[in-house]
């Protein structure tokens, strides 16, 4: 079956440092891929997307790249803010047969001023 | 309305209770996912519904969970006899498609909180 592996928490960094939250896969065909996140008391966000291989998502700063070769989909950020403290979760939806997101465990980041 | 509504937002019962959550997708949206969170745990799938089809009910840890989903429209998510394990927010997500490239838009969750 499918499944997501991302890094266990928590992130911890200074404001401005460099983010890398590592998220592995494993799926039959091509699935597309998806980061969200989710602030202290809220629901999921939908943060970006890659759809096919080698398809770059960004939004708000973040950035992740669709990797096949190594099935990965790393997020990365290149300068963090207190504000993006937050759990985030890799997940995966599989083109054809049945559509339900397999979700990564999340992982959760916390910034310091 | 623009995005997922949940509700309650905050729901505390008492063990042995039955609660019903309330889920309002993204209109046109045909598939509806409930998901649960518990405290510190990734998200659990639970239900899955899309358009006229027999939902998906793969997830669902026991027979006192139940779901409906009216009209290819709103969703109730039931759970009968609460138990103190049952606490956690649940989130129910909606989506356009069926292939999976547009992803899922979840709401604010429901905290259900059994004492």
């Amino acid at each position: 079956g499918n499944s997501v592996t991302q890094m266990e928490g928590p992130v911890t960094l200074s404001e401005e440092a460099f983010l890398t939250i590592n998220c592995t896969y494993t799926a039959t065909g091509y699935p597309s891929l998806f980061w969200y996140v989710q602030y202290p008391g809220e629901g999921l966000q939908l943060l970006l997307k890659a759809t096919k291989a080698d398809d770059k998502g960004s939004n708000k700063g973040f950035e992740a790249t669709y990797r096949k070769e190594t099935t990965s989909f790393h997020l990365e950020k290149g300068s963090v803010q207190v504000s993006d403290s937050a759990v985030y979760f890799c997940a995966l939806f599989q083109s054809g047969g049945s559509y339900i997101p397999t979700f990564g465990r999340g992982t959760s980041l916390i910034v310091h001023p | 309305g623009a995005g997922v509504s949940q509700s309650p937002s905050n729901k505390v019962t008492e063990k042995g209770k039955d609660v019903e959550l309330r889920c309002d997708p993204i209109s046109g949206h045909t598939a509806l996912y409930w998901y649960r969170q518990s405290l510190g745990q990734g998200l659990e799938f639970l239900i899955y519904f899309q358009g006229n089809s027999a939902p998906d009910k793969s997830g669902l840890p026991s027979d006192r969970f139940s779901a409906e989903r009216t009209g290819g429209s709103v969703s109730t998510l039931t759970i009968q006899r609460t138990q103190q394990e049952d606490s956690a927010v649940y989130l129910c997500g909606s989506s356009t498609n069926t292939h999976g490239t547009a992803g899922a838009f979840f709401g604010q969750g429901t905290r259900l909180t059994v004492v």
